[in-house]
């Protein structure tokens, strides 16, 4: 069965403290992991796709990097407007295009 | 990236009432689209699959004589939920792609039943 792991469940880092979140997985086929931000009471906003182990992506402050077995999202310097919950989600070689999700990270920076 | 627009975004109902949520792919046309429930603290646990012009395909555990999915064209999928009770309020959230996208999500509906 598909599975997911996002840990930690809640993360409180200050303004420019460096971190990461990790995304351990299982999944039959990986056809992609996925990572999205969701704001309280908003729709999940797509961050990166990664295909294969030893990618990885990067876009401002963030960056994902994927092995067989896990996803990192490393956030450098984040600031207060990072504060979000961060979801990791994998599509499955069976699948019809959707998505198995993990619980997220709530991620809260202070300033 | 690509728009998904989910309307409305709040909805209160008496209990036994029904209640359509729309989503629209703005920009691209969807050949599926994807239902999603999410209850507080808790992931995104898909209820159904629906390509336009077809049937759409619900996971286990999920009515589909109570939650109606009709994806009438390559933009529109919608999302009834009939006679609704108070254990069907939840955040209702859709995504759409195509066969060489990501997927993209609505801003979700938060449905609560009185």
């Amino acid at each position: 069965e598909d599975q997911v792991t996002q840990s930690p469940e809640a993360l409180r880092l200050q303004e420019g403290e460096s971190s990461s979140l990790n995304c351990s997985y299982t999944v039959s086929g990986l056809r992609g992991l996925f990572w999205y931000r969701q704001d309280p009471g908003k729709g999940p906003e797509f961050l990166f796709t990664l295909y294969s182990a030893g990618e990885e992506k990067e876009k401002e402050r963030l960056k994902a990097t994927l092995t067989k077995k896990e996803s990192f999202l490393h956030i450098t310097a984040p600031k207060p407007e990072d504060s979000a919950t961060y979801l990791c989600a994998v599509q499955g070689g069976g699948s019809q295009g959707n998505l198995i999700f993990g619980k997220g990270t709530k991620l809260s920076v202070k300033p | 990236g690509a728009v998904v627009s989910q309307h409305p975004s709040r909805v209160i109902c008496k209990s036994g009432t029904s209640v359509k949520i729309e989503c629209r792919s703005l920009d691209f046309q969807a050949t599926t689209m994807f239902w999603y429930r999410q209850f507080p603290k808790q992931s995104l646990m898909l209820m159904a699959t629906s390509n336009e012009g077809s049937k759409a395909t619900y996971e286990q555990g999920v009515e589909k004589d109570k939650f109606l999915i009709n994806h009438a064209s390559l933009t529109l999928s919608t999302l009834t939920v009939t006679s609704a009770h108070p254990e069907d309020s939840s955040f209702y959230i859709c995504s759409a792609r195509t066969a060489n996208t990501e997927a993209f999500f609505g801003q979700g509906t938060r449905l609560t039943v009185v």
